[in-house]
């Protein structure tokens, strides 16, 4: 495709639920990025694949967070059980390889009630 | 991790003026972009510099990654550029992160 697309663009669930986030990366580039953007702040890193593996999960908030790339081109986060505070932007983004320029995807707006 | 610190966090400007964005860096860095994010959330390429100098249109960037800093320039501005801008870093030194700037949020009213 012509750029980062992601799936859905908005999410309602409710606290407890289980959701997956999709990120289709654009086509060739090795690398992708998963963010989360709370309202009025910054995204913050989440977690990094280059190919198929986890580069760096070390943004992961904790173990209901988890992230995977298995044909190393579209990803999913996976969020279990819920939280209110999970509410956020979700963001992901691709490069040809980690030194090279970013291209960010809509986002997921996720509301858990 | 990287500090990124930007300057100003809020600006509003006059369609038609110019204006310089600042972002500073606590560490040596091998990739900085900075991005537009419009008013529906989606971020905006504007440039890829982690040093030099490049122009695209109105818009310039300066890297000078010796000093931890980097300059956006903003000329005859337009109600169009309103948005947040943020700079982001990575050191290969401290792993693989990203590090977004606190960001500058722009208003241009007309």
């Amino acid at each position: 495709g012509a750029g980062v697309s992601q799936t859905p663009s908005n999410k309602v669930t409710e606290k407890g639920k289980y959701v997956e986030l999709r990120c289709d990366p654009i086509s060739g580039h090795t690398a992708l990025y998963w963010y989360r953007q709370s309202l009025g702040q910054g995204p913050e890193f989440l977690i990094y694949f280059q190919g198929t593996g986890a580069a760096d999960d070390s943004g992961l908030p904790n173990d209901r967070f988890f992230a995977v790339r298995p044909e190393g081109s579209v990803s999913t986060l996976k969020i279990q059980r819920t939280e209110r505070g999970d509410s956020a932007v979700y963001l992901c983004a691709s490069s040809r390889g980690l030194a090279n320029e970013q291209f960010f995807g809509p986002g997921t707006r996720l509301t858990v009630l | 991790g990287i500090q990124v610190e930007q300057s100003p966090p809020d600006l509003i400007l006059q369609e038609g003026a110019n204006s310089t964005l600042r972002c500073n860096f606590s560490d040596s860095v091998n990739n900085l972009q900075w991005f537009h994010q419009n008013p529906w959330g989606q971020l905006i390429n504007l440039f890829y510099i982690p040093s030099g100098t490049k122009q695209n249109g109105r818009l310039s960037a300066t890297t000078v990654a010796t000093e931890r800093y980097s300059l956006l320039y903003i000329s005859s501005s337009q109600t169009t550029d309103s948005g947040v801008y943020f700079c982001v870093v990575r050191s290969g030194d401290t792993g693989n992160q990203f590090y977004f700037g606190t960001g500058t949020s722009l208003t241009v009213i007309p």
